[in-house]
C-alpha cells in the first residue's frame, strides 16, 4: 500500500514569491492534515479536512496561506507571498481510525 | 487547550543502556496518547499508542503506560541500540475545545543519541 506522497521533498524561493506543496494521502482516509515543523520543533498543525471540508483552520495565516482538498482526496497547500520565517518542512498526514501516517515533507528555504 | 510537555534533549546514551523520555499533557477528559518517531531524513513513524487510561503500548522493544492520575506517557526501552538514534514525539488526539474540533497535538521532540 502506497503512503502519503508529498511533492516536491525541496523548495526554495526567494522571498514575496508564491510557492505550492502537493500532497496526496492513503487511499481510503478521509482525515486530511497540513503542519509545519520549524527547526527543532514538533509539528504545528496548520489545517485539518474531513473529506473536502476543513473543519479546523484555526492556525492557518489566513492572509497568505490558503489550502484545498478537491474532491476529498488530494490537497494543496499555498503561500503567497512567503516570508523569510516561512522556511521549514511542510508536513502532510492522513488519519482513518487512531494513527495518523505522515509524508516525508516538503523543506521550504525561503530566501 | 491541549498541549504536550515532553524532556528536552538531547539524549545521549550508550549502547544497552536504559532509556525513559518523560512526556506529561494537558487537555479535558481522555486522549488519545502516541509516540511518534522520526529518523534522520525520513517522515513520522507511529512508534506505539494508548487509546485509555492504563493502557500500555509496546513496539520494537519500547514501551510506555497511559498515566491518568499523573497526566504522563513516559517512554522507556530496557536497551537501546545505535539503531534507535532518532527524534522522539510525544503526542495526543483529543477535542479541543477553542477550535471546536480534534486536534492531534505534538510536543516539541526529544533527540536521542546512542553510541557504541
Amino acid at each position: 500500500e502506497a503512503g502519503v506522497v508529498q511533492s516536491p521533498r525541496y523548495k526554495i524561493i526567494e522571498k514575496k514569491q508564491p510557492v505550492a506543496f502537493w500532497c496526496n494521502p492513503i487511499s481510503g482516509h478521509n482525515t486530511l492534515y497540513w503542519y509545519r515543523q520549524n527547526l527543532g520543533q514538533g509539528p504545528e498543525l496548520l489545517i485539518r479536512y474531513e473529506n473536502e471540508e476543513a473543519v479546523d483552520d484555526s492556525q492557518l495565516p489566513k492572509d497568505r496561506f490558503s489550502a484545498e482538498r478537491l474532491k476529498g482526496v488530494d490537497s494543496t497547500l499555498k503561500i503567497q507571498p512567503a516570508e523569510l520565517g516561512d522556511s521549514a518542512v511542510y508536513l502532510c498526514a492522513s488519519k482513518q481510525g487512531f494513527e495518523a501516517f505522515f509524508g516525508q515533507g516538503t523543506r521550504l528555504t525561503v530566501v | 487547550g491541549n498541549s504536550v510537555t515532553q524532556m528536552e534533549g538531547p539524549v545521549t546514551l550508550s549502547e544497552e543502556a536504559f532509556l525513559t523520555i518523560n512526556c506529561t499533557y494537558t487537555a479535558t477528559g481522555y486522549p488519545s496518547l502516541f509516540w511518534y518517531v522520526q529518523y534522520p531524513g525520513e517522515g513520522l513513524q507511529l512508534l506505539l499508542k494508548a487509546t485509555k487510561a492504563d493502557d500500555k503500548g509496546s513496539n520494537k522493544g519500547f514501551e510506555a503506560t497511559y498515566r491518568k492520575e499523573t497526566t504522563s506517557f513516559h517512554l522507556e526501552k530496557g536497551s537501546v541500540q545505535v539503531s534507535d538514534s532518532a527524534v522522539y514525539f510525544c503526542a495526543l488526539d483529543r477535542m479541543n475545545s477553542g477550535a471546536g474540533s480534534y486536534q492531534l497535538t505534538f510536543g516539541k521532540g526529544t533527540k536521542l543519541s546512542v553510541i557504541p
